[in-house]
Parts: C-alpha cells; sequence; structure tokens
C-alpha cells in the first residue's frame, strides 16, 4: 500500500538553528500538508499546498515557516530560528482530491533544547 | 465554538465488547467529510473510517462503523468487538471544502483502553 514517508523519524536540535523536516507524499497525490502536534495537544494545521503553492495557512505558520516542493516528489518543511515551543511532533499528509481523505506519515519528533 | 468536540477525554472497554466514542461537530458549509483516526503509543496517525456528508448509509470499515446523525451533527465512531490491540488515542476531524485545499480540523481525542 502507498505510503506517506518522513525522515527523519527524530530530530533534536539546539534553539536558534534552522531545521528541515522531509516528506515524499504519495505520488500521484495532488494536495499536501503539515500539521503539529504538541505533546499530548491536540493535532494543529499548519499549511496546504497544492499546484506548487500554498493554499492555506494557520496562525501558527508565521515567517518562520516555509515549505517547498523542490523537485517534484519531496516536501519539506524548514522552521528558522527554532524556539524551545517549537518541539513537536510533525505530520506530513498527502491527499488524491479535494474531499477525500488524508494519508498521514509517521511523523518527525523534533525536540528544541 | 469548536468545530470538532469530543467529550470523552479517557474510555475503557473490555475485550470482546463494543464501544462508542463521541464527537459532534459544527460547520455551516453543506459539504464536508468526517475523518477518525487512531493514533497508538507509537505516534503515527492511522486512518479508520470516513463519511461524506452527502452519504445516504453510515460508513463501515470492518470492526469499525460511524454512528452519523446529521441533524444532530454527530459522527460517533462504534468499535465493535474491542481488542487490546485497539488501545489508542482516537481523534475525530473534519474537512470543510473551503478554500482550494481544505483542511482538517482535529478534535482534543478520546484515550481508549481495552482491559482483559
Amino acid at each position: 500500500e502507498p505510503e506517506v514517508t518522513q525522515t527523519p523519524s527524530h530530530q533534536v536540535t539546539q534553539m536558534g538553528q534552522e531545521v528541515i523536516l522531509r516528506c515524499v507524499p504519495i505520488s500521484n497525490h495532488l494536495y499536501f500538508y503539515w500539521y503539529r502536534q504538541i505533546l499530548g495537544q491536540k493535532v494543529e494545521f499548519l499549511v496546504s499546498f497544492y499546484n506548487n503553492e500554498i493554499s492555506e495557512k494557520s496562525e501558527i505558520f508565521d515567517d518562520q515557516f516555509s515549505v517547498e516542493r523542490p523537485d517534484g516528489s519531496n516536501f519539506t518543511l524548514k522552521i528558522r530560528s527554532t524556539k524551545l515551543e517549537d518541539s513537536a511532533m510533525y505530520f506530513c499528509a498527502s491527499s488524491p482530491s479535494f474531499l477525500y481523505g488524508y494519508t498521514f506519515g509517521s511523523g518527525t519528533r523534533l525536540t528544541v533544547v | 465554538a469548536q468545530k470538532i468536540t469530543q467529550t470523552q477525554p479517557g474510555m475503557f472497554v473490555q475485550e470482546k465488547e463494543a464501544v462508542t466514542l463521541d464527537c459532534t461537530y459544527d460547520t455551516s458549509d453543506p459539504s464536508y467529510g468526517l475523518f477518525w483516526y487512531k493514533q497508538p503509543s507509537s505516534g503515527e496517525m492511522i486512518f479508520l473510517i470516513y463519511q461524506g456528508s452527502y452519504d445516504q448509509q453510515n460508513a463501515t470499515e470492518g470492526r469499525y462503523s460511524l454512528n452519523f446523525q446529521k441533524a444532530r451533527k454527530s459522527a460517533n465512531l462504534v468499535i465493535s468487538a474491542s481488542q487490546l490491540g485497539d488501545s489508542a488515542m482516537y481523534f475525530c476531524a473534519m474537512r470543510e471544502a473551503t478554500g482550494t485545499a481544505s483542511k482538517l480540523t482535529f478534535g482534543t481525542g478520546t484515550r481508549l483502553q481495552v482491559t482483559l
């Protein structure tokens, strides 16, 4: 069964450093997303990406964050100048169509120290 | 107002029994989708079941069924014949047809513990 692949599974970074979280969506999917889940809390939407551009972003997704689809297969989330409160599980997801369900990746657990 | 409400922070069920996890939602959009995801302790999000707002019948997937009551805006998940492996966090989520690539809004989750 096709799956969304996220790397790394766990990343530890120092406060103030930049991190790039990587995702390979399912190949024929058109819609891509990043979500995050702070430990013990609910899953929160960050950004959606369609047709090579951001289609929607949440209040959380400020200038510290950016997304790219650099080569037609990878989908990356960059966090500049990480803060302690950026520590969370980050999920990538993809979907083939507008209304159907997503497939989530297994997540990247980011720890900022 | 919360778009997705899960009022049961924790539930216990005995193995082989059925359990219902509650979910209510709030939207003015006539076209929407409702989802349930399972999150085991390992952290991944596993899709369980989907119900579209225009679907006439309740969705079923194996031991999972969705009790969709549109007028009451509820979408409860029913797990039949619970197994120990069903112990996990369960999230209800809604996808609204707004914008060019709609997003999921999640509830706060219900932690299910299956006991012997």
